[in-house]
């Protein structure tokens, strides 16, 4: 039972252009959203999060969308650098009780110069 | 500040034997949590400990064991490994249980 869907597993983008990396979700009890990009040989690192109270999230270049009727969330990294080159996770959890990060498949996001 | 630390960084076992992965969480860090990825998914809740007790814990069989100490790091158990649990580890950590969980670099488990 996937409750967290990224359902494309790459995504190949020029430097400069913009990066939109999609997520959809099946449970509606989900509270909040989270971003994390994760590097070969590394953890994952925290980038950006969304309650479910808000439409829209900004940090910098990255921007979180989410569509709650349509259970839909969507990153936005503008403009791509090739820095960004890296699996992103979208992960999900509800928020009363303890943490428990229900994580999508990843999508792997290769900018090129 | 130092990050989340695991260690060791890779492991090898073989199937039967018994595996202990360990944990420092952030400085003023009170909650620990413990994932496994294996290859080309995401990372799978296995527990999450705060204050020392168990507070969640995924759908892991009971062969899958942790504990957390009073300097708030964590060991993670595995007994009679399987081929299946070949996999990274991650252990994240964060100010309480409900905020942003911080992830370590993952300790590498294989099977053999």
């Amino acid at each position: 039972d996937q409750q967290v869907k990224q359902n494309s597993p790459s995504l190949s983008v020029q430097e400069g252009r913009i990066s939109i990396l999609n997520c959809d979700y099946t449970n509606s009890m989900f509270d909040y959203f989270l971003w994390y990009k994760k590097y070969p040989a590394e953890g994952p690192t925290f980038l950006i999060s969304i309650s479910s109270i808000k439409d829209k999230n900004e940090d910098g270049r990255f921007t979180v969308f989410l569509n709650k009727s349509a259970k839909h969330l969507s990153l936005h990294i503008v403009p791509s650098q090739p820095g960004d080159s890296a699996v992103y996770f979208c992960a999900a959890f509800k928020g009363t009780g303890f943490q428990k990060l229900v994580f999508g498949t990843g999508t792997r996001l290769l900018v090129s110069p | 500040d130092a990050g989340v630390t695991q260690s060791p960084t890779h492991l090898i076992k073989t199937r039967g034997q018994h595996v202990t992965l360990r944990c420092s969480p952030i400085s003023g860090h009170k909650s620990v949590s413990w994932y496994q990825q294996v290859l080309g998914q995401g990372p799978q809740f296995i527990f999450q400990y705060y204050e020392k007790e168990e507070r969640g814990r995924g759908n892991f069989p009971d062969r899958f064991s942790a504990r957390q100490f009073p300097n708030y790091s964590s060991e993670l158990n595995v007994n009679a490994l399987l081929l299946g649990d070949s996999a990274l580890y991650l252990c994240a950590s964060s100010l309480v249980r409900t905020d942003t969980q911080y992830f370590g670099p993952g300790t590498r488990l294989t099977v053999l």
